[in-house]
């Protein structure tokens, strides 16, 4: 009931391409869907987040897309960058709860 | 402000030792969360302190491992002894739960802790 489920493990994306992670949660009650993102030897920073009353939120290249039917959302990193190479953590939570973490995705951007 | 400062930055100790790991929230967050990362399990939460109160220690894997926030500014990860499996990141994270930004997780550098 507490887990979110992400994938894919991994991503290879070339550069100016389209990076998607995926994440399914089972409990409808959540109600804080963030995503974080973490640089190697560094903390994990939040990235963008969203609430489920929108199904859309939109930062930059980075987009978040909400499913509340399907219980699930994704991340989508439109012209993706070598800078944008990270790990890429779903997480949700219960109104002002702890955040439960996806297992993460390793993204690599080539040039 | 600092952001979330946590030291040792790497920690190499045998098996046995006790290891302390220290944590000091941003200033003005009113919880704490000590978090393990390894590759095979990701992101585990071990514990989390609401106004120095410990609220949920359901993640802290068996009695070597102990936390204690004395103040708002202070916490320490501490295992005892500590075991080759235990080598991971460590993480400790504060945020203010209540307010408008409430679910904001700051994330500290880690320790990185290996156990030989």
């Amino acid at each position: 009931q507490q887990q979110v489920k992400q994938s894919p493990q991994s991503l290879i994306v070339q550069k100016g391409g389209i990076s998607i992670i995926n994440c399914a949660y089972e409990n409808t009650a959540f109600d804080y869907f963030p995503w974080y993102q973490q640089f190697p030897g560094k903390g994990p920073a939040l990235l963008i987040a969203i609430r489920p009353d929108v199904s859309e939120k939109k930062e930059g290249r980075f987009t978040i897309s909400f499913n509340k039917s399907a219980k699930q959302f994704s991340l989508h990193i439109m012209d993706s960058q070598p800078g944008d190479s990270a790990t890429y953590f779903c997480a949700a939570s219960l109104n002002t709860d702890k955040l439960i973490f996806g297992t993460g995705t390793r993204l690599q951007v080539f040039p | 402000d600092a952001g979330v400062i946590q030291s040792p930055r790497h920690e190499v100790t045998e098996m046995g030792q006790e290891v302390t790991l220290r944590c000091k929230p941003i200033s003005g967050h009113n919880s704490l969360f000590w978090y393990r990362q390894t590759m095979m399990r990701g992101l585990e939460l071990l514990i989390y302190f609401n106004n120095n109160v410990p609220i949920d220690d359901s993640g802290m894997p068996e009695d070597r491992f102990s936390a204690k926030m004395p103040n708002a500014s202070f916490s320490t990860l501490k295992i005892q002894p500590s075991e080759p499996r235990d080598s991971a990141v460590y993480f400790c994270a504060s945020s203010f739960l209540g307010g408008p930004t409430n679910e904001k997780l700051f994330f500290g550098s880690g320790t990185q802790l290996s156990v030989l």
